[in-house]
């Protein structure tokens, strides 16, 4: 069955420090994407990349970066330099194909408290 | 463009009683979606559309009903609310096409008691 794992419930860091958030996934399609959403404390998901399941090559969007290992199954999700604005819960998500549509599979989220 | 909107963002209702939920969106999106989303659990799919007049169930669709009259409204209903049913819903649409990304509503915050 298609899954999604983010073993790290809640993540604290201290401003400016670096942090990994862990994504793992089980698919049994050969073509999937990946995404990753934000929502912080207003509630709203904030849609922050999507990756097919074709390109490996690790993407980096200013502060943030992502590592796609389709051997290991990951897509893990770096913060550079994090920053109180960071706060928030971060969904690792996977396609799932249905119909001529297709849904997401959700993780449980990753709570990340950035202090100052 | 407002994007995906919800109606209403808070609702109390008491067991048994029932409500819908009103989703819009003006990007001309072919694909909606229902999901709710539970403490400590990612979103979970209720039900879906590919298109209007068209609908089907998702992962957790029991208690709920859906439809698609207007290619840019997705109702959902609930006929007889239960405590179970306290959730955030969440709304989102997607365009036609290959795994483009979902854009979200805001949310509805629903209490049942």
């Amino acid at each position: 069955a298609q899954k999604v794992t983010q073993a790290q419930t809640e993540i604290s860091v201290v401003e400016k420090e670096d942090v990994t958030l862990d994504c793992v996934y089980e698919t049994r399609d050969t073509t999937y994407y990946l995404f990753w959403y934000k929502q912080p404390p207003s509630g709203e998901l904030v849609f922050l990349i999507r990756r097919n399941s074709f390109d490996e090559q690790n993407e980096i969007s200013g502060r943030y970066s992502w590592n796609f290992q389709k051997s290991t199954s990951s897509f893990n999700f770096t913060i550079t330099a994090s920053q109180v604005v960071d706060s928030a819960v971060y969904f690792c998500a996977l396609s799932e194909a249905m119909d001529s549509s297709y849904k997401l599979i959700f993780g449980s989220g990753t709570r990340l408290l950035v202090r100052p | 463009n407002a994007g995906v909107t919800q109606t209403p963002k808070f609702r109390v209702l008491k067991t048994g009683q029932s409500m819908t939920l009103l989703c819009a969106q003006d990007m001309n999106h072919e694909y909606m979606y229902w999901y709710r989303q539970d403490p400590g659990m990612g979103l979970r799919l209720i039900h879906y559309s590919v298109g209007e007049g068209t609908t089907a169930k998702g992962e957790v669709p029991d208690g709920y009903n859906v439809s698609r009259l207007k290619k840019q409204n997705f109702l959902l209903g609930l006929e007889s609310a239960a405590p179970s049913q306290t959730s955030v819903y969440f709304c989102a649409s997607t365009p036609w096409g290959q795994y483009y990304e979902q854009y979200f509503g805001p949310g509805t915050r629903l209490t049942v008691t």
